[in-house]
């Protein structure tokens, strides 16, 4: 059984850094991209970023471009996504969530069940 | 890039058929066979019920059912049940600027 736990989150200062983490068992780490997509209380699903098998394809959305950097562990089956210039607007769950291949086109099957950021004073 | 765009609310009597539309563009839906639909109940994370516009994963019920035409897709839910309320979210590919690019949800109530 595919499992993806994330960790890592926690309230946070604006303007402060927060790195979050997921752990990946049951499948073959290094065959499948891997995603971060996001879901603020109350609202809908955004799309973070994403990571391919070798970490060769990156990709991020502009609303945290510059800010987000994502990356892989192959040897820990292990993603991550450290966060910097946290604004209040990036208050969310944020979801692991295995791609459907290698690279970064497909669909987002399985979800983990996330870990909350809160950016407040 | 803007969010695909899906109606608010959806709702149906136990039995009945509801279709949920997700309009994108000509960059995204229109573009690529890539469209997924997720199912949200709430409190958890969301789940794939279809993916390729119209495949269904091992394990979803094959009443639910997708289709696309032109820059618009549909998610088909038949004989509904109770189980089947909750949110629906579509998703689109869009190149490799935007990636990607989810619809702005449905939520389905079973009457």
């Amino acid at each position: 059984e595919v499992q993806l736990v994330e960790s890592g989150g926690g309230l946070v200062q604006p303007g402060r850094s927060l790195r979050l983490s997921c752990g990946a068992s049951g499948f073959i780490f290094d065959d499948y991209a891997m995603h971060w997509v996001r879901q603020a209380a109350g609202k809908g699903l955004e799309w973070v970023s994403g990571i391919s098998w070798n970490s060769g394809s990156i990709g991020y959305a502009d609303s945290v471009k510059g800010r987000f950097t994502i990356s892989r562990d192959n040897a820990k089956n292990s993603l991550y996504l450290q966060m910097n210039s946290l604004r209040l607007e990036d208050t969310a769950l944020y979801y692991c969530v295995k791609a459907s291949n290698q690279l970064l086109y497909g669909w987002f099957d399985p979800w983990g069940q996330g870990t909350l950021v809160t950016v407040s004073s | 890039q803007s969010a695909l765009t899906q109606p608010a609310s959806v709702s149906g009597s136990p039995g009945q058929s509801i279709t949920i539309s997700c309009t994108g563009t000509s960059s995204d839906v229109g573009s690529y066979n890539l469209v997924s639909w997720y199912q949200q109940h709430p409190g958890k994370a969301p789940k794939l019920m279809i993916y390729e516009g119209s495949k269904r994963p091992s394990g979803v019920s094959n009443r639910f059912s997708g289709s696309k035409s032109g820059n618009t897709a549909s998610l088909t839910i038949s004989g509904l049940q109770a189980e089947d309320e909750a949110d629906y979210y579509c998703c689109s590919f869009a190149g490799t600027s935007t990636f990607y690019v989810f619809g702005t949800g449905t939520k389905v109530t079973v009457l």
